[in-house]
């Protein structure tokens, strides 16, 4: 069973740049997640879509983070206009279970490393 | 609101010990899930095990048990015979219901680092 895949590994932007990161869950995997984490912390969770439906942004940055899944299935996190406290990893995760469920288990890709100077 | 506390930073033990990570969570919830995620360092976490709030019965797999106990909101971890491969960041993860949807919420991790 593939993984999840997501790009690009890493990327560096200055301060006020844009930049998108793409991510493809497992096949059949319903749930998408999208998760900050600061060096020395533990991720934080940004964004969940069951399906293509947003179900919790609570903790998003809206002024500047965006967030779609298109059809289901691929999803692109956005950062506009980038500021330094973004440099951080973003991770993706997909789970099969829906969001109603807390057995969850979320399977992550390897992250997107971002450093914005 | 739901915080999972790791006190450990970082633990450094040499092969071949036992070691035992520590987790204190907190949540008015009375069905929870609470997980332990790998984070080697290539990045993706791992998942390890998972255990439910009306299970207390502590098992063992392979070498990893954990303990978990309601009575002091505490789900530890142990890896027996550490191997080198261990080293790895090890993350406690508390699920419970964040309104109409459960939340998973991720201590701030413990690097173990076991030396040959």
């Amino acid at each position: 069973e593939a993984g999840v895949a997501q790009s690009p590994r890493y990327k560096i932007i200055e301060k006020r740049q844009s930049v998108a990161f793409w991510c493809n869950p497992i096949s059949g995997h319903a749930t998408l997640y999208w998760y900050q984490q600061i060096l020395g912390q533990g991720p934080k969770l940004l964004i969940q879509f069951q399906n293509n439906g947003v179900v919790d942004d609570s903790q998003l940055p809206k002024d500047r983070f965006s967030a779609e899944r298109l059809k289901g299935v691929d999803s692109t996190l956005k950062i506009q206009p980038a500021k330094l406290e973004d440099s951080a990893v973003y991770l993706c995760a997909s789970s099969l279970l829906p969001t109603g469920s807390g057995a969850n288990v979320l399977t992550f890709g390897a992250g997107s490393r971002l450093t914005v100077l | 609101a739901q915080k999972v506390t790791q006190a450990q930073t970082e633990i450094s033990v040499v092969e071949k010990e036992d070691v035992t990570l520590d987790c204190v969570y907190e949540t008015r919830d009375t069905t929870y899930y609470l997980f332990w995620y790998k984070q080697p360092p290539s990045g993706e976490l791992v998942f390890l095990i998972r255990r439910n709030s009306f299970d207390e019965q502590n098992e063992i797999s392979g070498r990893y048990s954990w303990n978990f106990q309601k009575s002091t909101s505490s789900f530890n971890f142990t890896i027996t015979a550490s191997q080198v491969v261990d080293s790895a960041v090890y993350f406690c993860a508390l699920s419970a219901l964040g309104g109409s949807n459960y939340k998973l919420t991720f201590g701030k991790g413990t690097l173990l680092t076991v030396n040959p």
